[in-house]
């Protein structure tokens, strides 16, 4: 039970162009969701709280315009990395709350 | 804020041998939840342990148990007989209890290597 959907689990785009991360609960209703970013060998660190129905809540030094995050199900959220860049290329990850299980992970490279 | 540290970056241990990796917290909260995860070259986060704050009895997931010294605000995983998958990167993590904006929220540790040697 509370499994954590991700998709995709990699993607490569070029400089400039947006990406889409989609983080589903499969077989629950999340009305929060969280969105990590890690670096390699290095810990996870909270981008964004993803709340349905309403604006997310960002961690200190995380651009909103940059990561635009959308809850509007129960069941899904969505992060947009827009105009991405080469230091945009990450792994995010994404959790539920009421969950401690994650989804897959994105490794974002862009180009 | 809490805080969550984790002060061995690498630890390696024989097959079929026990290690233990170290963590502390702070916090001033009293209603929380302590997590190991596990994170293999694959990179998904999966969950070895949980352990709830108000529970005085030590979690035991299998080979996994945990030494919780709540006063201490420590919170160690013990792997018993080690094998070679257990080799990943390991994270504590802290939640807060039910209730309030942040809750499901965790904070990691800054993890820990294993490396297990045949």
């Amino acid at each position: 039970g509370a499994v954590v959907s991700q998709h995709p689990s990699w993607v490569i785009c070029k400089s400039g162009t947006s990406v889409k991360i989609e983080c589903r609960s499969l077989d629950f209703q999340a009305t929060t969701m969280f969105w990590y970013r890690q670096f390699p060998k290095q810990s996870l660190m909270l981008m964004a709280t993803s709340n349905e129905g309403s604006k997310a809540t960002y961690e200190q030094g995380v651009e909103k315009d940059k990561f635009l995050i959308n809850h509007a199900s129960l069941t899904l959220s969505t992060l947009t990395v827009t105009s991405a860049h080469p230091e945009d290329s990450s792994f995010y990850i994404c959790s539920a709350s009421g969950s401690a299980f994650f989804g897959q992970g994105t490794r974002l490279t862009v180009v | 804020a809490q805080t969550v540290t984790q002060s061995q970056p690498e630890m390696s241990v024989q097959e079929a041998e026990t290690v233990t990796l170290s963590c502390t917290y702070d916090t001033s909260e009293s209603d929380y939840y302590l997590f190991w995860y596990k994170q293999p070259p694959s990179r998904q986060m999966i969950l070895v342990i949980r352990q709830e704050a108000y529970k005085q009895q030590n979690a035991t997931e299998n080979r996994f148990s945990v030494n919780f010294q709540k006063a201490a605000k420590s919170f160690s995983l013990k792997i018993s007989d080690s094998q070679l998958g257990d080799a990943a990167m390991y994270f504590c993590a802290y939640r807060r209890g039910a209730g309030g904006t942040s809750y499901g929220k965790l904070t990691f540790g800054q993890g820990t290597i294993l490396t297990v040697h045949p």
